[in-house]
């Protein structure tokens, strides 16, 4: 049973394209994340939502927008890409958000590369 | 000052020897420390999480934590190929879920 899924494991597109990944977790969390990990592996997180708001949301440009159906779900829109978006975009989930010792879990991760 | 600092490496350590992985943060980062573990192209997977001063030990796995020094590390025990990863230390804000990763250590355990 997949706990983090994330579609699709590959993106490849060209500039300027509009493109979204889907994340979707079946542990019952309260809590998702998006994080940015840049070809250093440097991993960051962009955005959270706690059943369905949203909490967290670092400098990131308004071409990305999250958005969260409900609180099983969580999809990663981005608009006009760029060739710097070029990253591995992985989804997490969390019990709670409250509780900072909750462990996140990762999903498999979607590569995108933009050319 | 980076929130959260790793030595990049790589790391190299024989096959049965004891790998330790260092980690120090600033103040705006100090209540609880998490380290993952990433296979090359694979997500990240919890393996230790500490919150207070001391040492925690699981396994072949003991994580230390020195909240005076602002440092936390990870040691590994009788080391195995199978170690061979990047290691990312973690730590979160009071009351937040916001993990702040540090940069990495590539480690490879060498038969």
């Amino acid at each position: 049973d997949t706990a983090v899924s994330q579609t699709p494991k590959y993106l490849v597109t060209q500039m300027g394209n509009d493109k979204s990944i889907k994340c979707e977790q079946n542990l019952g969390h309260d809590t998702m994340y998006w994080y940015k990990q840049d070809s250093k592996k440097f991993l960051k997180i962009m955005f959270s939502y706690n059943n369905k708001e949203l909490i967290i949301n670092e400098t990131v440009p308004n071409r990305f927008s999250p958005k969260s159906p409900d609180k099983a779900h969580l999809n990663l829109h981005i608009n006009s890409l760029e060739l710097g978006d070029s990253a591995v975009y992985f989804c997490a989930s969390s019990q709670a958000y409250t509780n900072g010792r909750d462990t996140q879990y990762f999903g498999p991760g979607t590569r995108l590369t933009v050319l | 000052q980076k929130e959260v600092e790793q030595n990049s490496g790589p790391l190299s350590v024989p096959e049965g020897a004891i790998a330790s992985l260092n980690c120090t943060y600033s103040d705006r980062v100090s209540q609880s420390f998490f380290w993952y573990r990433q296979y090359s192209g694979k997500s990240p997977e919890l393996i230790m999480s500490i919150y207070s001063n001391g040492d925690k030990e699981d396994g072949r796995f003991t994580a230390q934590l020195n909240k005076a020094s602002q440092y936390v590390s990870l040691l590994i025990r009788d080391s195995q190929p199978s170690d061979s990863a990047t290691y990312l230390c973690a730590a979160t804000r009071e009351g937040a879920q916001k993990l702040v990763f540090g940069q990495g250590t590539r480690l490879t355990i060498n038969p």
